[in-house]
């Protein structure tokens, strides 16, 4: 699975949008671009996916580019509530599904 | 839907005692995986089952270490003995094969293990 990158931490105020950038630029065509979040004491949480296309569900939107070596989750309205850690993965569709989480992006959203 | 379901969710023993962690996947899902969470180590994929088999058990760090899936609404992941370096927070997830890259995976709330 491909290697990505993603700032440490990150800050964003209430009600604004925080956008949290990933860079993936080893990845394959034929992987898939997950976010995941983890709040404090909580399971990782699933948010969004995309392999090429843009993808907004209720959650966030997924910008990725047309070159797919980078892409950047948008949390359109940031609340007290989206602090947490990010994880950008990517992997292959279907096989195995494995999951490796990397460090992540500690988002940390303020009044 | 319940979600997964684990237990204990907090479990604190002495070193060199049997732990068990117990859970339970959502309804319908094929898949199930158990992960441990470190400070220093972060979150590590240890072994996962298709079907209750088991088809990948390399992150299990080392024979203390075990993990069944008797049926398809029930798994264990063992640890004899516990030894301090155990401590961390163990989750479990189920997903199920959709056939395409749709598979999200559905955490527990983990069990916060605390050898002594």
């Amino acid at each position: 699975d491909a290697k990505t990158t993603q700032p440490t931490s990150m800050d964003c105020a209430e009600g604004r949008a925080a956008n949290l950038p990933c860079n993936h630029s080893t990845i394959s065509g034929n992987e898939y671009v997950y976010w995941y979040r983890q709040i404090h004491s909580q399971g990782p949480q699933y948010i969004i996916h995309g392999l090429k296309n843009n993808e907004t569900n209720e959650m966030a939107s997924l910008i990725i580019t047309e070159d797919r070596k980078s892409s950047t989750l948008i949390l359109p309205h940031a609340t007290l509530r989206d602090t947490a850690v990010y994880y950008c993965i990517v992997r292959v569709k279907g096989g195995f599904q494995k999951l490796v989480f990397g460090t992540g992006t500690r988002l940390l959203v303020s009044p | 839907d319940a979600g997964v379901i684990q237990s204990p969710r907090h479990e604190v023993t002495e070193m060199g005692q049997e732990v068990t962690l117990r859970c339970k996947p959502i309804s319908g899902h094929d898949y199930l995986f158990w992960y441990r969470q470190t400070m220093m180590r972060g979150l590590e994929l240890l072994i996962y089952f298709n079907n209750n088999v088991p088809i990948d058990d390399s992150g299990m760090p080392e024979d203390r270490f075990s993990a069944k899936m008797p049926n398809a609404s029930f798994s264990t992941l063992k640890i004899q003995p516990s030894e301090p370096r155990d401590s961390a927070v163990y989750f479990c997830a189920s997903s199920h094969n959709s056939g395409g890259a749709g598979n999200e995976q559905f955490f527990g709330p983990g069990t916060r293990l605390t050898v002594l």
